[in-house]
């Protein structure tokens, strides 16, 4: 089964705080792992992950893969309430064909 | 205006009714998908298809049909709505290639009274 596990399912900070947000998947058929934020419509694209232990960063935005424990995790450093939002992995698996799945989310909040 | 369009963007129906919502793309690419989305759940996986000839059953299928009637157009048709089935709806393209990247139209909300 494909099946992706985040955790926690909710999360409430405040401003300037650093969060990690945590994310398991199963190894069956899988091609990458990736990260998106959603505020109010539709999810928008955060991160790619294929390869084991390289970080990709973007503003205080990072995230990381280790394809042997099968998780990553996406940190947020210094955080804004404008990072309160729901943020999914997901991952690419080519079971039954190309696709895409997603874990629940972690819902953040950051309050000023 | 933008690469994945979704139509209705709201709509309010009853128990029993037929029900479809019409996704159109102007990315060129070949993967569509729909998802639903509903509170604490994340987005599931109700069809996917890869061209005009390929249609694949997800996660939730049931309940729903699909039609794909041109490259840049897949509709998701719900033969007898129950309340269940309010939700949020997304439409996605995937472009080809070993990349997991989608691209999000903005929604359908469907509400099933």
């Amino acid at each position: 089964e494909d099946k992706v596990v985040q955790s926690p399912l909710s999360l409430v900070v405040h401003e300037g705080d650093t969060v990690t947000l945590n994310c398991s998947y199963e190894v069956t058929n899988f091609r990458s792992l990736l990260w998106y934020k959603q505020e109010k419509k539709a999810p928008t694209f955060l991160f790619m992950l294929t390869s084991s232990g390289i970080e990709k960063k973007s503003g205080r935005l990072s995230s990381i893969l280790d394809k042997k424990e099968l998780f990553s995790i996406l940190n947020i450093t210094a955080t804004q309430t404008g990072d309160s939002a729901v943020y999914l992995c997901a991952k690419f698996t080519n079971t039954g064909g190309f696709k895409t799945i997603f874990g629940a989310g972690t819902r953040l909040f950051v309050k000023a | 205006d933008a690469d994945v369009t979704q139509t209705p963007r709201n709509r309010i129906t009853k128990t029993g009714k037929r029900i479809m919502l019409e996704c159109s793309q102007t990315k060129g690419h070949d993967r569509m998908y729909w998802y639903r989305q509903d509170p604490g759940l994340g987005l599931r996986l109700i069809y996917y298809s890869f061209d005009v000839k390929d249609i694949n059953k997800g996660e939730i299928s049931d309940g729903y049909s699909v039609s794909r009637q041109a490259q840049a157009k897949f509709s998701l048709s719900l033969e007898s709505a129950i309340p269940n089935q309010t939700a949020l709806y997304f439409c996605a393209t995937g472009a080809q290639g070993n990349t997991g990247e989608l691209f999000f139209g903005e929604g359908s909300r469907l509400t099933v009274l």
